[in-house]
């Protein structure tokens, strides 16, 4: 069974960095793209970026490019998603999600991180 | 890149046919077939509905198709149910290899 595995909630403050986890089973992780997506409190969803495991090399929307840092380990069948230096504006639920190439569809989610960040 | 644009809100009676638009550009709607659509129930994980405009995932209901027409797709509910109540969002492969999601539609079963 397919399945992304994300960690828990986090409470940080501005400034803080922070690193959240997708950990993928059930499949060959290094041969499938992940991707993250941001939900803001009550708003719809953003597509933040991509990366294949088995290259490690990313991609942003322009949207985040330069705010977030999206890496995997292959090894441990995990991508991450990072920041430096939060905002309150980065408060939202964040998902990861499988896809078998990057022109391919988001088939398989997980659960969604919640990150908040307050003063 | 802009979101794609749909209608904020769509609502039906059980048992009728309602459709969702989702309008964007020649740069990705208009210019490749790789429009998924999902569904999303309050507080979970948006779910895989159609891909590649009109292809439907194994265990989703037949009475979700979806189509496009130039730079616009839709995504019809047929034989509208309560359980069907959801935001749906759909989404599109760019040129600029990335993916850009709409601004999601609520669906009201009335």
């Amino acid at each position: 069974e397919v399945q992304l595995v994300q960690s828990g909630a986090e409470v940080k403050k501005t400034g803080e960095s922070l690193k959240i986890s997708c950990k993928g089973s059930g499949y060959s992780f290094a041969n499938y793209w992940i991707a993250w997506v941001r939900q803001m409190p009550g708003k719809g969803l953003e597509w933040v970026g991509i990366i294949y495991p088995g290259k490690s090399d990313p991609r942003y929307s322009p949207s985040f490019q330069g705010r977030v840092t999206i890496s995997a380990d292959k090894s441990i069948s995990t991508a991450y998603l990072q920041w430096t230096s939060l905002k309150a504006s980065d408060t939202a639920m964040y998902f990861c999600a499988r896809q078998d190439a990057d022109w391919k569809p988001l088939d398989y989610w997980g659960q969604g991180s919640l990150v908040t960040v307050s003063s | 890149q802009s979101a794609l644009t749909q209608p904020a809100s769509v609502s039906g009676s059980p048992g009728q046919s309602i459709s969702i638009s989702c309008t964007g550009s020649s740069s990705d709607v208009g210019d490749y077939d790789y429009v998924s659509w999902f569904q999303q129930h309050p507080g979970k994980a948006p779910k895989l509905m159609i891909y590649d405009v009109s292809q439907r995932p194994s265990g989703v209901s037949y009475r979700f198709s979806g189509s496009k027409s130039g730079n616009t797709a839709s995504l019809t509910i047929s034989g509208l149910q309560a359980e069907d109540e959801a935001d749906y969002y759909c989404s599109s492969y760019t040129s600029s290899n990335t993916w850009v999601f709409g601004g999601g539609t609520t669906v009201t079963v009335l």
